[in-house]
């Protein structure tokens, strides 16, 4: 089992530029969390997805984030126009189910930078 | 909203010292409760989980009990090694969606 794969593991871009990042989460899994880390904000829940269905995006910034999971095997989070507030790294977890008890594994991260 | 309050940011010991790092939380709901570990350029690791009250999780030597009263998870270790040396988080879930709320994490050094 290869774990939460996530590509790039860095991405560094410029202001207004686009960023596209990629999440594979382990097979059979059907539940897909994606989390920002800052220094400042720590760990933030950003976006949900349940059997490939988006669920909760309410930690998404509104106008130049989204987020999609066209088939069951990868999920992207795109940040459109990016700033340099937009640095951090972005990181992709799994469980088997959804629900409040089952565990997530997470990915190494996406670290953005953003000049 | 819900949310987890670590004491401590930074933490020193040295090898066989006794582990202790207070986790309190505050949720409207009943949540699980989780201990990652994280590593220097990885994404953090499941260390263990309690769902309920008075339920221990435990791995690697680390343990702590779900106290639902008291609102805490606080994690321990009899006898710490250099390679314990991580950032600690304390997690709990909530019910319906399983999102995690992290704590803010403690940074846990240990010198041989």
């Amino acid at each position: 089992n290869a774990g939460v794969i996530q590509t790039p593991r860095h991405k560094v871009t410029g202001k207004g530029q686009e960023a596209t990042l990629w999440c594979e989460p382990i097979s059979g899994h059907s539940a897909v969390f994606w989390y920002r880390q800052t220094i400042v904000q720590g760990l933030e829940f950003l976006t949900y997805f349940r059997n490939q269905a988006p669920i909760d995006d309410s930690g998404m910034p509104k106008e130049r984030f989204s987020a999609q999971m066209p088939n069951q095997s990868h999920s992207t989070l795109k940040i459109q126009s990016t700033q340099p507030q937009d640095s951090a790294v972005y990181l992709c977890a799994s469980s088997l189910v959804w629900g409040g008890s089952d565990t997530q594994y997470f990915g190494p991260g996406t670290r953005l930078l953003v000049l | 909203g819900d949310s987890v309050t670590q004491t401590e940011g930074q933490v020193a010991l040295s090898e066989e010292d006794f582990l202790t790092i207070h986790c309190n939380y505050s949720a409207s709901g009943y949540p699980a409760l989780f201990w990652y570990v994280q590593y220097p350029g990885e994404g953090p690791q499941f260390l263990f989980r309690a769902s309920r009250d008075k339920e221990k999780g435990s791995s690697r030597g680390f343990e702590a009990t779900y106290n639902k009263e008291a609102t805490s998870f606080h994690l321990q270790k009899a006898s710490v090694q250099e390679s314990d040396s991580a950032v600690y988080y304390c997690a709990l879930s909530e019910f319906n969606t399983g999102k995690l709320t992290f704590g803010d994490g403690t940074v846990l050094t240990v010198k041989p």
